[in-house]
């Protein structure tokens, strides 16, 4: 089974900040990976789709890169936002139905 | 509507009762997935659907957890005899085959409490 670590665990930052959040799995055979926010009391908002072929997406402020043969991504954050305050989720797919989910990481962005 | 959409909200259910938690996917979108997500804890991938079949169910943690989607629209999770170690949030999820490969809509979840 896929095992999934995102560290740090929780991060808090002052507005303007650039910042990193790091996402771990073990089994490199994965078909891609998604980087979701969720807010509290809320479902996922999808971020970033990064296929198992690419090294980077980009969406604004945000860029998300993929190392599939160390099993590792980054998602950096640009110029945060106190809006940008949420749980931040890595989901790698072994397949098409199925994503394994890490504990995510808790930002704060403080104004 | 324009996302997944999922019912009720929120569930309290004495210790033994029986829930059923609905999902309304995107419209057109041929895969639908449930999550179960504890607190504190990422989503738990729980069964998936493909149109109205249920390809991929080893994410169900007993024979008490069913789901169905009988016209490969709307599904149901019916968890029977709820224990409180099922209490958690309950996410749905739908994909197109025609989107971004398997990128996943969520819906806003269904909080599940029991007594």
């Amino acid at each position: 089974k896929q095992e999934v670590t995102q560290i740090p665990a929780a991060l808090s930052v002052p507005e303007g900040e650039n910042l990193v959040l790091n996402c771990s799995f073990t089994d490199s055979a994965i078909y891609n990976l998604q980087w979701f926010r969720q807010d509290p009391g809320k479902g996922l908002t999808s971020l970033l789709l990064i296929q198992s072929s690419q090294r980077e997406q980009t969406s604004g402020r945000l860029n998300a890169s993929l190392d599939k043969s160390s099993g590792r991504s980054t998602l950096y954050i640009a110029a945060s936002q106190p809006g940008d305050s949420a749980t931040y989720l890595c989901a790698p797919s072994s397949s098409f139905n199925k994503f394994y989910f890490g504990s995510g990481t808790k930002l704060n962005v403080k104004p | 509507g324009a996302g997944v959409s999922q019912s009720p909200r929120y569930k309290v259910a004495k210790r033994g009762q029986d829930v059923a938690l609905r999902c309304d996917p995107i419209s057109g979108h041929v895969s639908l997935f449930w999550y179960q997500q504890a607190l504190g804890q990422g989503p738990e991938f729980l069964t998936y659907f493909q149109n109205e079949a249920q390809l991929d169910k080893s994410g169900l943690p007993s024979d008490r957890f069913f789901a169905e989607r009988p016209e490969g629209s709307v599904s149901t999770l019916k968890i029977q005899r709820t224990q409180q170690e099922d209490s958690a949030v309950y996410l749905c999820a739908s994909s197109s085959f025609a989107s971004s490969y398997n990128e996943q809509f969520f819906g806003p979840g269904t909080r599940l409490t029991v007594l």
